[in-house]
């Protein structure tokens, strides 16, 4: 059995710019949830994918959106960059509420 | 809504001494409750949870934490702390009300002293 995936692993953007990661489920996992991890805080939800469909959202701005495909791999996307999107971007897939495996992230630097 | 308060941002315990790292909840429904451990530069690893049963948890590596309904706390332990536990904790609040969204506290750095 794989687990989660991410990539790329590190991601060095400028404000205004767009940019997509990318969430390999793990195997027969058919949730995806997306955290922002600010340096020195907890992750933040931003939102879930269910079967394709968003199913919760955090307080995050729309620019901020995702999408979840048939094999349940997931991209979270980000219009505008603005400097205080730097962070740690954490996927988590789930096939049941009790347990969330999450992926090692992508960090994301705005310049 | 969900919350978590994590007392203590960074705890230095020597090494074979007991490790408590505090954590407490709210939630309106049912909560779900779970330990995650972050090594630097890495993803968040499952240490144990809570989720309705046994309301002493084991996990891990040799951690386990006590769901305490009365004092809304989810407090994780080890007996004997070694080098290897040094690393970023965290606790987080989830349920299974149809979303899985897990709200987590700021987390908890822990430092082994030789």
């Amino acid at each position: 059995e794989t687990g989660v995936t991410q990539s790329p692993t590190h991601l060095i953007k400028t404000r205004g710019q767009q940019v997509t990661l990318r969430c390999s489920s793990q195997s027969g996992h058919n949730t995806v949830s997306w955290y922002q991890q600010a340096l020195g805080q907890g992750p933040q939800f931003i939102f879930q994918y269910y079967r394709e469909e968003e199913n919760g959202r955090g307080n995050f701005p729309p620019r901020f959106s995702g999408l979840q495909f048939p094999n349940y791999s997931s991209e979270l996307n980000v219009n505008a960059l603005e400097l205080d999107d730097s962070a740690l971007y954490l996927c988590a897939s789930s096939r049941s509420p009790d347990t969330q495996y999450f992926g090692p992230g992508t960090r994301l630097t705005v310049l | 809504a969900q919350s978590v308060t994590q007392l203590g941002s960074h705890v230095s315990v020597s090494e074979g001494a007991l490790v408590l790292l505090r954590c407490n909840y709210s939630s309106s429904v049912p909560p779900y409750l779970f330990w995650y451990v972050q090594y630097p530069n890495q993803g968040l690893q499952l240490l144990l949870k809570y989720t309705s049963a046994a309301t002493l948890v084991k996990g891990i590596n040799g951690f386990e934490a006590e769901f305490k309904k009365s004092e809304t706390s989810f407090h994780l332990t080890k007996p004997s702390a070694h080098m290897s536990d040094a690393a970023e904790y965290f606790c987080a609040v989830g349920s299974n009300f149809g979303n899985e969204k897990l709200t987590f506290g700021t987390g908890t750095r822990l430092t082994i002293i030789p």
